[in-house]
Parts: C-alpha cells; structure tokens; sequence
C-alpha cells in the first residue's frame, strides 16, 4: 500500500515562507491533497494537484509536484499567525477511492 | 448549509461499555469514512462505504463496528473489544462521482477518553 513521509515540524517567523514537504511511494496516485487542521477540529481541504501537473498556484499556495521522485511540496508566502495548524499530505489513486496520510507536520508561526 | 455534522463533540466510555459516534451528512454524497486520529499517528481508517448496505474494513478495523442503512448516516460503534479507544474520531464525506476529482469533506470529530 501506500506509504506517506512529512516531517513532523516547521516553525517559522510572520511573513516568512513555509514549505512543506511530502514524499510517497504509490505511483499510481493521480490526485494528490493538502489538508489543513487546527486544534481540536476537523480537516480542511487546502488544495490538490493532479498528476499530470508540476505546480499549481492559489493565492499565497503554491503546490510543487515532482512526479519521478514522487515528491509533493507545498509552499504558504506570507505566512501569518493563522496559518498554525497541522497540515497533511494525502495521495489518493483516484477520487473515488481512500486516501492514504501522512502523519501530518505541524506549522508554528511565530510573530 | 450542506456539511457533515459529528456528535457528540466529547464523549466518555466506561470499561467494558459500547459507544455509538453519529455522523450525518446532508451533501447527499455517496462515500463514507471513519478515521481514527492519535497524536503524532496522523489519520488511519477504520472503515468506509461507498454505497449503501455496503461497508468494508480500513487498516484498523478490530475493535469498531459500523453500519449504513441510509445514504445520509453512517455511525460507528467502538466496542468493548477495542482495548485502547482513546482518540479523536474523523468522519469524513465523499460524492463519488468517478468522471471527475472529487475530495473527501470531514466533520469536526468526536474526541472519545475512558474514564
């Protein structure tokens, strides 16, 4: 099955950029998601890519898609205090199936 | 407002007790989920179904029962045989429609501790 890698912690200053890495090994996986969580609630969808994709921009998120190395990363410019959350990597082989997490890293933002 | 409405946000078990999670959802998707969350242990599914009178065992399934007799519920019962249920619980939504990118919409959880 699939297997998700992040690293567990990012901590950076107000302003700053964050960028959030995720690798996996499922080459099959065609859509490929961020979700966001804070504290003591649910997940919400941030942003996604497909495959057949390199980057993808909205707003201040960028997704970077590096499929040979089925490397996932997402960047956040301007990061602000709100942005302190957890964040997960989620691949999935199609949008009707599971989804396959990564443990998750949790964004500090520091003002 | 269409969503998916998880209840009770806080719940307590007893030793040797059951407990039944209720998840609802009103976006009339096909696709349901249960996920299991432990600190530093991201999500790890328990079980899904993706129609009704249907469901299938995720990674973790021992311990959890579900069932889904109506589109909109799909409650998850954690028994007894569950010896570590402490955790936060996910229920999560998907449409299901297979022609286009779809993703899964997630409640706000039940967080579940034994006393």
């Amino acid at each position: 099955g699939e297997d998700v890698e992040q690293s567990l912690f990012l901590s950076v200053r107000e302003g700053d950029s964050s960028v959030i890495n995720c690798t996996y090994t499922d080459s099959s996986s065609t859509y490929l998601y961020w979700y966001k969580q804070e504290p003591g609630a649910g997940l919400q969808l941030l942003t996604y890519i497909f495959s057949n994709m390199d980057m993808k921009q909205d707003q201040r998120l960028t997704v970077l898609l590096n499929k040979k190395d089925k490397h996932l990363s997402l960047r956040i410019a301007d990061t602000q205090t709100g942005d302190s959350a957890i964040y997960f990597c989620a691949p999935s082989p199609s949008g009707y199936s599971t989804l396959t997490f990564g443990k998750g890293t949790m964004l500090l933002v520091s003002p | 407002d269409g969503g998916i409405t998880q209840s009770p946000k806080y719940l307590f078990r007893k030793e040797g007790q059951n407990v039944t999670l209720s998840c609802e959802q009103n976006l009339n998707h096909d696709a349901m989920y249960w996920y299991r969350q432990d600190p530093g242990q991201g999500l790890r599914l328990i079980y899904y179904s993706q129609i009704v009178n249907d469901f299938q065992k995720g990674d973790i399934a021992e311990g959890y029962s579900v069932s889904r007799e109506k589109k909109e519920s799909f409650p998850l019962t954690v028994t007894s045989a569950q010896k570590n249920p402490t955790a936060f619980y996910l229920c999560a939504s998907l449409l299901g429609t297979a022609d286009s990118n779809q993703p899964q919409h997630f409640g706000d959880g039940t967080r579940l501790s034994i006393l």
